[in-house]
Protein backbone atom coordinates (compact mmCIF):
# COMPACT_ATOMS: atom_id res chain seq x y z
CA UNK A 1 0.00 0.00 0.00
CA UNK A 2 2.16 2.87 -1.56
CA UNK A 3 2.07 6.44 0.69
CA UNK A 4 1.74 9.77 -0.72
CA UNK A 5 4.77 9.63 -3.69
CA UNK A 6 6.44 12.63 -4.87
CA UNK A 7 8.79 12.78 -7.81
CA UNK A 8 11.98 13.84 -8.68
CA UNK A 9 13.33 13.51 -4.54
CA UNK A 10 15.69 16.31 -6.01
CA UNK A 11 15.36 18.91 -8.88
CA UNK A 12 18.02 21.53 -10.06
CA UNK A 13 16.88 24.51 -12.38
CA UNK A 14 18.88 27.16 -14.01
CA UNK A 15 17.08 30.52 -13.03
CA UNK A 16 14.39 31.45 -15.73
CA UNK A 17 13.61 27.31 -16.39
CA UNK A 18 10.37 25.56 -15.46
CA UNK A 19 9.94 23.12 -12.47
CA UNK A 20 7.44 20.66 -12.27
CA UNK A 21 6.91 18.68 -8.84
CA UNK A 22 4.76 15.66 -9.26
CA UNK A 23 2.65 14.62 -6.34
CA UNK A 24 0.93 10.92 -6.58
CA UNK A 25 -1.84 10.63 -3.41
CA UNK A 26 -2.75 7.60 -1.67
CA UNK A 27 -4.97 5.78 -3.60
CA UNK A 28 -8.54 6.08 -3.00
CA UNK A 29 -7.60 9.92 -1.60
CA UNK A 30 -9.14 12.62 -3.57
CA UNK A 31 -7.90 15.40 -2.03
CA UNK A 32 -3.75 16.85 -2.13
CA UNK A 33 -2.30 19.83 -0.74
CA UNK A 34 0.87 21.40 -1.36
CA UNK A 35 3.10 22.90 0.84
CA UNK A 36 6.59 24.42 0.53
CA UNK A 37 9.38 24.70 3.09
CA UNK A 38 12.06 27.08 3.24
CA UNK A 39 15.66 26.64 5.00
CA UNK A 40 15.01 26.82 8.38
CA UNK A 41 11.50 27.60 8.23
CA UNK A 42 8.57 25.59 8.68
CA UNK A 43 5.78 24.36 6.14
CA UNK A 44 3.86 26.91 4.56
CA UNK A 45 0.45 25.70 2.86
CA UNK A 46 0.49 26.74 -0.71
CA UNK A 47 -2.97 25.25 -2.00
CA UNK A 48 -5.72 22.84 -1.64
CA UNK A 49 -6.77 20.57 -4.67
CA UNK A 50 -9.91 18.31 -5.55
CA UNK A 51 -9.84 16.56 -8.10
CA UNK A 52 -9.95 18.83 -11.54
CA UNK A 53 -10.61 21.37 -8.83
CA UNK A 54 -8.48 24.09 -6.94
CA UNK A 55 -10.13 24.56 -3.79
CA UNK A 56 -8.04 26.90 -1.85
CA UNK A 57 -5.24 28.45 -3.26
CA UNK A 58 -4.50 31.27 -1.00
CA UNK A 59 -1.00 30.31 -0.05
CA UNK A 60 0.65 30.76 -3.35
CA UNK A 61 2.43 33.57 -4.97
CA UNK A 62 1.03 35.28 -7.89
CA UNK A 63 2.92 35.04 -10.12
CA UNK A 64 5.02 32.04 -11.78
CA UNK A 65 3.31 29.42 -9.42
CA UNK A 66 0.62 26.99 -10.60
CA UNK A 67 -1.05 24.02 -9.53
CA UNK A 68 -3.17 20.93 -11.00
CA UNK A 69 -5.13 18.15 -10.21
CA UNK A 70 -6.18 16.33 -12.99
CA UNK A 71 -9.01 13.38 -13.36
CA UNK A 72 -6.15 10.92 -14.17
CA UNK A 73 -2.58 11.21 -13.05
CA UNK A 74 -0.40 12.64 -10.68
CA UNK A 75 -1.04 16.46 -9.32
CA UNK A 76 1.79 18.55 -10.36
CA UNK A 77 3.21 22.00 -9.19
CA UNK A 78 4.43 23.89 -11.68
CA UNK A 79 6.87 27.29 -11.05
CA UNK A 80 7.90 29.17 -13.72
CA UNK A 81 10.89 31.11 -14.52
CA UNK A 82 12.52 30.15 -11.77
CA UNK A 83 14.38 32.31 -9.11
CA UNK A 84 17.15 31.66 -6.11
CA UNK A 85 14.11 32.50 -3.69
CA UNK A 86 12.36 29.92 -5.03
CA UNK A 87 14.96 26.92 -3.74
CA UNK A 88 12.91 25.18 -1.21
CA UNK A 89 11.60 21.90 0.08
CA UNK A 90 7.87 21.75 -1.77
CA UNK A 91 5.48 18.76 -0.01
CA UNK A 92 2.68 17.76 -1.04
CA UNK A 93 0.03 15.67 1.59
CA UNK A 94 -3.42 13.91 0.71
CA UNK A 95 -6.29 12.91 2.61
CA UNK A 96 -9.26 11.19 1.61
CA UNK A 97 -13.06 12.51 1.21
CA UNK A 98 -14.17 13.02 4.91
CA UNK A 99 -17.17 10.38 5.48
CA UNK A 100 -19.33 10.88 8.41
CA UNK A 101 -17.37 10.65 11.93
CA UNK A 102 -14.89 9.02 10.65
CA UNK A 103 -11.46 11.18 11.57
CA UNK A 104 -8.17 10.89 9.92
CA UNK A 105 -4.75 13.04 9.28
CA UNK A 106 -3.28 13.94 6.16
CA UNK A 107 -0.27 12.00 4.61
CA UNK A 108 3.11 13.57 3.60
CA UNK A 109 4.90 12.78 0.80
CA UNK A 110 9.24 12.92 1.55
CA UNK A 111 9.00 16.10 -0.75
CA UNK A 112 11.24 17.62 -3.55
CA UNK A 113 13.43 19.21 -2.95
CA UNK A 114 14.36 22.44 -5.47
CA UNK A 115 17.53 24.05 -6.36
CA UNK A 116 17.79 26.88 -8.46
CA UNK A 117 21.14 27.61 -9.78
CA UNK B 1 -5.92 34.28 11.98
CA UNK B 2 -5.03 30.96 12.98
CA UNK B 3 -2.02 30.06 14.29
CA UNK B 4 0.75 27.83 15.66
CA UNK B 5 3.40 28.56 17.61
CA UNK B 6 6.57 27.07 19.10
CA UNK B 7 8.65 29.52 21.02
CA UNK B 8 11.81 27.41 21.40
CA UNK B 9 14.06 27.27 17.48
CA UNK B 10 16.46 25.20 19.74
CA UNK B 11 16.77 22.50 23.02
CA UNK B 12 19.73 20.64 23.61
CA UNK B 13 19.56 18.10 26.04
CA UNK B 14 21.61 15.33 27.37
CA UNK B 15 21.01 11.69 25.89
CA UNK B 16 18.76 10.18 28.87
CA UNK B 17 17.42 13.27 30.16
CA UNK B 18 14.11 14.26 29.86
CA UNK B 19 12.44 16.72 27.16
CA UNK B 20 9.53 19.05 26.80
CA UNK B 21 9.12 20.55 23.52
CA UNK B 22 6.62 23.46 23.69
CA UNK B 23 3.85 24.35 21.39
CA UNK B 24 0.82 26.49 21.82
CA UNK B 25 -2.08 27.33 18.94
CA UNK B 26 -4.84 29.65 18.78
CA UNK B 27 -7.52 29.14 16.99
CA UNK B 28 -11.43 29.75 16.71
CA UNK B 29 -12.29 26.51 18.35
CA UNK B 30 -10.17 23.46 19.36
CA UNK B 31 -8.08 21.89 16.40
CA UNK B 32 -7.39 18.78 15.82
CA UNK B 33 -3.20 18.46 16.82
CA UNK B 34 0.09 16.78 15.96
CA UNK B 35 3.21 16.55 16.34
CA UNK B 36 5.80 15.55 12.98
CA UNK B 37 9.14 14.50 13.39
CA UNK B 38 11.77 15.25 10.20
CA UNK B 39 15.72 14.17 10.00
CA UNK B 40 17.73 16.13 7.90
CA UNK B 41 16.79 15.86 4.72
CA UNK B 42 13.69 13.80 5.13
CA UNK B 43 10.30 13.90 4.82
CA UNK B 44 7.92 14.07 7.49
CA UNK B 45 7.05 11.40 10.31
CA UNK B 46 3.78 11.42 12.35
CA UNK B 47 5.16 11.25 15.74
CA UNK B 48 1.31 11.25 17.75
CA UNK B 49 -2.18 13.40 16.95
CA UNK B 50 -4.48 14.58 19.25
CA UNK B 51 -8.31 14.54 17.91
CA UNK B 52 -10.32 14.57 21.30
CA UNK B 53 -11.28 12.20 24.31
CA UNK B 54 -7.70 11.40 26.78
CA UNK B 55 -6.10 14.72 26.80
CA UNK B 56 -2.90 12.50 27.10
CA UNK B 57 -1.86 11.28 24.28
CA UNK B 58 0.79 8.95 23.65
CA UNK B 59 2.70 8.24 20.22
CA UNK B 60 5.63 6.51 18.58
CA UNK B 61 9.15 5.97 19.86
CA UNK B 62 8.24 6.72 23.72
CA UNK B 63 6.61 10.14 23.29
CA UNK B 64 3.68 11.38 24.36
CA UNK B 65 1.72 14.59 24.91
CA UNK B 66 -1.02 16.47 26.86
CA UNK B 67 -3.78 18.97 25.55
CA UNK B 68 -4.46 21.41 27.75
CA UNK B 69 -7.38 23.73 26.55
CA UNK B 70 -6.92 26.38 28.93
CA UNK B 71 -3.26 27.17 28.14
CA UNK B 72 -4.08 26.33 24.08
CA UNK B 73 -0.98 24.36 24.51
CA UNK B 74 -0.17 20.77 23.14
CA UNK B 75 3.38 20.14 24.79
CA UNK B 76 5.36 16.97 23.26
CA UNK B 77 7.33 15.16 26.17
CA UNK B 78 9.58 11.82 26.37
CA UNK B 79 11.62 10.98 29.76
CA UNK B 80 14.46 9.12 28.69
CA UNK B 81 16.02 10.76 25.61
CA UNK B 82 18.17 9.06 22.91
CA UNK B 83 20.85 10.20 20.39
CA UNK B 84 18.31 8.95 17.96
CA UNK B 85 15.80 11.44 19.23
CA UNK B 86 17.90 14.48 17.36
CA UNK B 87 16.09 16.70 14.58
CA UNK B 88 13.52 18.97 14.00
CA UNK B 89 9.87 18.55 15.80
CA UNK B 90 7.14 20.37 13.93
CA UNK B 91 3.98 20.99 15.77
CA UNK B 92 0.46 20.84 13.58
CA UNK B 93 -2.78 22.12 13.25
CA UNK B 94 -6.01 21.89 11.21
CA UNK B 95 -9.46 22.72 12.25
CA UNK B 96 -11.88 20.07 13.39
CA UNK B 97 -13.96 19.55 10.26
CA UNK B 98 -13.59 20.91 6.54
CA UNK B 99 -10.23 21.06 5.08
CA UNK B 100 -6.93 18.86 6.01
CA UNK B 101 -5.53 22.49 5.50
CA UNK B 102 -2.91 22.14 8.36
CA UNK B 103 -0.94 25.17 9.64
CA UNK B 104 2.49 24.59 11.00
CA UNK B 105 4.81 25.98 13.34
CA UNK B 106 8.26 27.38 13.00
CA UNK B 107 9.28 24.12 14.21
CA UNK B 108 12.59 23.09 17.60
CA UNK B 109 15.64 21.77 16.46
CA UNK B 110 16.78 19.41 18.54
CA UNK B 111 20.49 18.77 19.78
CA UNK B 112 21.37 15.45 22.03
CA UNK B 113 24.30 15.23 24.09
CA UNK B 114 26.24 11.73 24.16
Amino acid sequence: NAGVMQNPRHLVRRRGQEARLRCSPVKGHSHVYWYRQLPEEGLKFMVYLQKENIIDESGMPKERFSAEFPKEGPSILRIQQVVRGDSAAYFCASSPQSQGSSVTEAFFGQGTRLTVV
Amino acid sequence: AQSVTQPDIHITVSEGASLELRCNYSYGATPYLFWYVQSPGQGLQLLLKYFSGDTLVQGIKGFEAEFKRSQSSFNLRKPSVHWSDAAEYFCAARRASGTYKYIFGTGTRLKVLA
